[in-house]
């Protein structure tokens, strides 16, 4: 999982705002996972890709919209509509067709 | 969907002595089942897996088993160490499907 990044490390974001966090991979893997995590809770699906320019909507998508225009990338953007985006967002890889998956570093996001 | 359940929320155990997870899920027909160590502020690592045509899978000093008909599978951890405490997630998967996660089990080994 070395080769999964995440960036920026941490993140603010003001009120209306929209930011995009980045998440690339190295590992030729086709599947890429966004998760949200909160203080005591599970992982949770935002959004996954299992094909370049293929994505579907998770368990909470809402708010969040992503893009898969190369295999190595796919950034997750919180738009203003996520009215309570504060979470470490992690995102993960895998192979096609394996259900075993590897996590980046994660990004910490915090409202101003 | 699946839903996956851990028990308990937090374990505490001495060091040297063994802890054990256990995960329900819901759906029989899952069939990957991992799971991942999370240490304070960093990300999910894999520390084993298994699938469901295995009953139990070891790897030095952690092991995996899978009740199939009960629908549980355990984590076990003998000889605990210091460093053995964190986070620690359990998910259940069907082929080509996404993973449901746990919301966690805290160990906290107490030298």
């Amino acid at each position: 999982d070395g080769g999964i990044t995440q960036s920026p490390k941490y993140l603010f974001r003001k009120e209306g705002q929209n930011v995009t966090l980045s998440c690339e991979q190295n590992l030729n893997h086709d599947a890429m996972y966004w998760y949200r995590q909160d203080p005591g809770q599970g992982l949770r699906l935002i959004y996954y890709s299992q094909i370049v320019n293929d994505f579907q909507k998770g368990d909470i998508a809402e708010g969040y919209s992503v893009s898969r225009e190369k295999k190595e990338s796919f950034p997750l953007t919180v738009t203003s509509a996520q009215k309570n985006p504060t979470a470490f967002y992690l995102c993960a890889s895998g192979q096609a067709g394996q259900e075993t998956q590897y996590f980046g570093p994660g990004t910490r996001l915090l409202v101003l | 969907g699946e839903n996956v359940e851990q028990h308990p929320s937090t374990l505490s155990v001495q060091e040297g002595d063994s802890a054990v997870i256990k995960c329900t899920y819901s759906d029989s027909a899952s069939n990957y089942f991992p799971w991942y160590k999370q240490e304070l502020g960093k990300r999910p690592q894999l520390i084993i897996d298994i699938r469901s045509n295995v009953g139990e899978k070891k790897d030095q000093r952690i092991a995996v088993t899978l009740n199939k008909t009960a629908k549980h599978f355990s984590l076990h951890i003998t000889e605990t160490q210091p460093e053995d405490s964190a986070v620690y997630f359990c998910a259940a998967s069907k082929r080509n499907n996404r993973l449901a996660f746990g919301k966690g089990n805290q160990v906290v080994v107490i030298p």
